[in-house]
């Protein structure tokens, strides 16, 4: 699986959107983006994938650029309970995910 | 509620004793993995199944067994503990095992070896 840069830490102000980016420069064509995220204490709560074109479901968005080299998660509208250690993973039909150091976004009252 | 579930949260365990870890999911997905995660290592793959009564190693089995003798059931077993063992252990279910399938975690069960 291809590897992944993300920033150590983010902040955003409540109510604000989150936009978390991913770094994938070696990501192959039949790898999948995907992102989790890890509040502390529980386990890696998925929030969305895509291949090459950009999704939202009713967590997130994610962005796609055209070269599939990098991608950004955006949170429309944080909350502190967004509060979490996000992580960026490329995927193919493995199973022994990589999950990286990931970001930790703080989101502020 | 449907899900993936795991017991039990906490377990403390002397060194060379045998302990199971649960681990049940309802939403009837093929695919089912034991990870564990430790500081400095992040996650990594101990077993998989892809269907009941189908295992099959991960990137660090050894030291563990599990069995899958139901699609709804995963259990880990520690059949003789060891401090290394020590880590926090996430099971997780997808519906497929393609790269486009999801998995989905639950919330862990910390394990400490005395």
């Amino acid at each position: 699986d291809a590897k992944t840069t993300q920033p150590t830490s983010m902040d955003c102000a409540e109510g604000r959107a989150a936009n978390l980016p991913c770094n994938h420069s070696t990501i192959s064509g039949n790898e999948y983006v995907y992102w989790y995220r890890q509040i502390h204490s529980q386990g890696p709560q998925y929030i969305i994938h895509g291949l090459k074109n950009n999704e939202t479901n009713e967590m997130a968005s994610l962005i796609i650029t055209e070269d599939r080299k990098s991608s950004t998660l955006i949170l429309p509208h944080a909350t502190l309970r967004d509060t979490a250690v996000y992580y960026c993973i490329v995927r193919n039909s493995g199973y022994a995910l990589n999950f990286g150091k990931g970001t930790s976004l703080l989101v502020t009252p | 509620d449907a899900g993936i579930t795991q017991s039990p949260r906490y377990k403390i365990t002397e060194t060379g004793r045998q302990v199971t870890l649960m681990c049940h999911q309802t939403w009837s997905h093929s695919y089912m993995f034991w990870y564990r995660q430790d500081l400095g290592h992040g996650l990594r793959l101990i077993y998989y199944s892809a269907a009941a009564d189908i295992t099959d190693k991960g990137e660090v089995p050894d030291g563990y067994v599990v069995s899958r003798s139901k699609t709804e059931n995963f259990p880990l077993t520690l059949e003789s503990a060891t401090r290394s063992q020590t880590s926090v252990y996430f099971c997780a279910s997808s519906e497929s095992g393609g790269a486009y399938s999801p998995l989905h975690f639950g919330n862990g069960t910390r394990l400490t070896v005395t």
